[in-house]
């Protein structure tokens, strides 16, 4: 299974902070990421697909980036609206996994 | 408006089957796949499996020896069953379309 190393566990940063998120895969997996949100008590919103599409709906703040095993989800300002737990998630191979997620909290 | 709602028992002894439901809304089981993922408490997301539009299905293979999903078309449901649940089994289950719209959830605690 390909392994999905996300970093950091933990984020602290202000309002108005260029804000990014980085997920390592282990193989070569093109640009089959996605990007996720999970607030406490709610569904996972998907973010991100396919690296870099944002997602309708999704505010242009957020965006992502890289292709083979190195990917980026940044916030360009961040609101306090977002804080949460982001992961990424590689569906080029199978099982689809995951990474361990990223809790962002404001400073 | 696509919609995912997980239902199911909150509370299973260990070394009994679970069994959880996924109602599904704004899209066709004929068409689409939904897959069951789980999160353990504090811990990240596992893929389960799956049930393809055409019926079949995937497993992860650390579960397949104990879990089955299936699907009832006519009521746009799907199903998961595992079986010999252990506390470690405790977690919120989630199904989701292929990972674009997920339900809020099932928290599954696996105690006596």
């Amino acid at each position: 299974d390909i392994q999905m190393t996300q970093s950091p566990s933990f984020l602290s940063a202000s309002v108005g902070d260029r804000v990014t998120i980085n997920c390592k895969a282990s193989q070569n997996i093109n640009r089959y990421l996605n990007w996720y949100q999970q607030k406490l008590g709610e569904a996972p919103k998907l973010l991100i697909y396919n690296a870099n599409s944002l997602q309708t709906g999704i505010p242009s703040r957020f965006s992502g980036s890289g292709s083979g095993t190195d990917f980026t989800l940044t916030i360009s300002s961040l609101q306090p609206e977002d804080v949460a737990t982001y992961f990424c998630l590689q569906h080029n191979s199978w099982p689809p996994t995951f990474g361990a997620g990223t809790k962002l909290e404001l400073k | 408006q696509v919609q995912l709602k997980e239902s199911g028992p909150g509370l299973v002894q260990p070394s009994q089957t679970l069994s959880l439901t996924c109602t599904v809304s704004g899209f066709s089981l004929t068409s689409n796949s939904v897959h069951w993922v789980r999160q353990p408490p504090g811990k990240g997301l596992e893929w389960m499996g799956g049930i393809w539009g055409d019926g079949s299905t995937d497993y992860n293979s650390a579960l397949k020896s104990r879990l089955s999903i299936s699907r009832d078309t006519s009521k746009s449901q799907v199903f998961l069953k595992m079986n010999s649940l252990q506390t470690d089994d405790t977690a919120i289950y989630f199904c989701s379309d292929w990972f674009a719209y997920w339900g809020q959830g099932t928290l599954v605690t696996v105690s006596s």
